[in-house]
């Protein structure tokens, strides 16, 4: 069975710090994708970003920052300078062969101004 | 080109009542999915189809639960005699195909559905 832990619930920060959203996850698949998804107030999922098990370069786009770490089953997630825009619930999530993604249960940011 | 689209928004209804979901998915995208989120939760996975057939219905809860995708395109969700738990936001996605290298799905806005 899949699973994905996002151990925490909410994060508060004030704008222009680094904020740093953890996912471990756990697969017995050897193929496998690791997902971030943001759902802002209007509750949209909003795709950020798709990792596959065999790539574990970081990347880095824009204010935002990926470390994928399979010794660890991390997939974390920083965002740098953070800004208001970025309050939104964070949903890390996984696929393996069968196509359908297993989300954590979300942390919710808020950034203050 | 559009996203994807799901209606109604918000659907009100009681207790031992039929309702039905639409999910639009993106034009050409063969692989469509629905997913149910609870509030405070992650969205969970309900059925998947790839073209007309459903290829994983694995997360339907029960029975009363049921989804259709006669042409390829528009999917319907249908659930029969409501409960009140079956309250929660159900989204649709939709991606270009499945599989693992080309899984990337896009999510609609959603339906809240609401069972007095």
């Amino acid at each position: 069975a899949q699973k994905v832990t996002q151990a925490q619930t909410e994060i508060s920060v004030v704008e222009k710090e680094d904020v740093t959203l953890d996912c471990v996850y756990e697969t017995r698949d050897t193929t496998y994708y690791l997902f971030w998804y943001k759902q802002p107030p209007s509750g949209e999922l909003v795709f950020l970003i798709r990792r596959n098990s065999f790539d574990e370069q970081n990347e880095i786009s824009g204010r935002y920052s990926w470390n994928f770490q399979k010794s660890t089953s991390s997939f974390n997630f920083t965002i740098t300078a953070s800004q208001v825009v970025d309050s939104a619930v964070y949903f890390c999530a996984l696929s393996g062969a069968n196509s359908k993604l297993t989300f954590g249960k979300g942390i919710t940011l808020s950034v203050r101004p | 080109g559009a996203g994807v689209s799901q209606t109604p928004s918000n659907k009100v209804t009681e207790k031992g009542k039929y309702v039905e979901l639409r999910c639009d998915p993106i034009s050409g995208h063969t692989a469509l999915y629905w997913y149910r989120q609870s509030l405070g939760q992650g969205p969970e996975f309900l059925i998947y189809f790839q073209g007309t057939g459903a290829a994983d219905d694995s997360g339907l809860p029960n029975d009363r639960f049921f989804a259709v995708r006669p042409e390829g395109s528009v999917s319907t969700l249908k659930i029969q005699r409501t409960e009140r738990g079956d309250s929660a936001v159900y989204l649709c996605a939709s991606s270009l195909l499945s599989g693992t290298a080309y899984n990337e799905q896009f999510f609609g806005p959603g339906t809240r559905l609401t069972v007095l």
